[in-house]
């Protein structure tokens, strides 16, 4: 079966300039968590969406926004990029059945703000 | 408060020696999950194992064992006889009911199994 699909896989920005991270969940997951890892950091939690509504937040920056679709697939958008949001960001998915607290993670689209 | 402690940053090891990854957690949840996950240099996130709060039992699946004790709130994983492919950075992870499952990682052990 086909596994988290995330793109692009890289993105190069400027300061300053917006960009779109979309995640492409595993058939039938009804679940997207957004996480964001720094440079030799764990991943830190941004924001989740259940059935197309936001579940929960973290420490997403007000500059991000995101959203799930009604095919499920989730966009995280960021604008005014600054140098600090350089980094892995990793879209996971999930199926809220009874192993609905495991995650399956994206290969990431890594980030990176000049 | 919700905590994943891995206090190992870096550990290596020579080819075909066993080591073992620690990981110390801390909740006020009774429900919880417990997960291993590996990042190697390519960084992609790959699942290795999830443990509930109710299940104690030990697992074994291949050269991986896991190791949990709710007693002092440990998780801890074995590689068996490393192999240079071992070479990652491994995260414990977990979750719990209240809320989205969300994780909380801890900072991560980078494992260097030299040939």
């Amino acid at each position: 079966a086909a596994g988290v699909i995330q793109s692009p896989r890289h993105l190069i920005k400027e300061k300053r300039e917006t960009a779109t991270l979309k995640c492409y969940p595993i058939s039938r997951h009804d679940t997207v968590y957004w996480y964001q890892q720094g440079p030799g950091q764990d991943p830190q939690f941004l924001i989740s969406f259940y059935e197309k509504m936001q579940s929960d937040k973290g420490s997403i920056p007000d500059r991000f926004s995101a959203q799930q679709f009604s095919d499920y697939h989730s966009e995280l958008n960021m604008s005014s990029l600054e140098l600090g949001d350089s980094a892995l960001y990793f879209c996971a998915s999930s199926f809220s059945g009874p192993d609905t607290d495991t995650q399956y993670f994206g290969p990431g689209t890594r980030l990176t703000v000049l | 408060a919700q905590k994943v402690t891995q206090a190992q940053t870096e550990i290596s090891v020579v080819e075909k020696e066993d080591v073992t990854l620690d990981c110390v957690y801390e909740t006020r949840d009774t429900t919880y999950y417990l997960f291993w996950y590996k990042q190697p240099p390519s960084g992609e996130l790959v699942f290795l194992i999830r443990r509930n709060s109710f299940d104690e039992q030990n697992e074994i699946s291949g050269r991986y064992s896991w190791n949990f004790q709710k007693s002092t709130s440990s998780f801890n994983f074995t590689i068996t006889a490393s192999q240079v492919v071992d070479s990652a950075v491994y995260f414990c992870a977990l979750s719990f009911t209240s809320g989205t499952y969300k994780y909380i990682f801890g900072t991560g052990t980078r494992l260097k199994v030299l040939a």
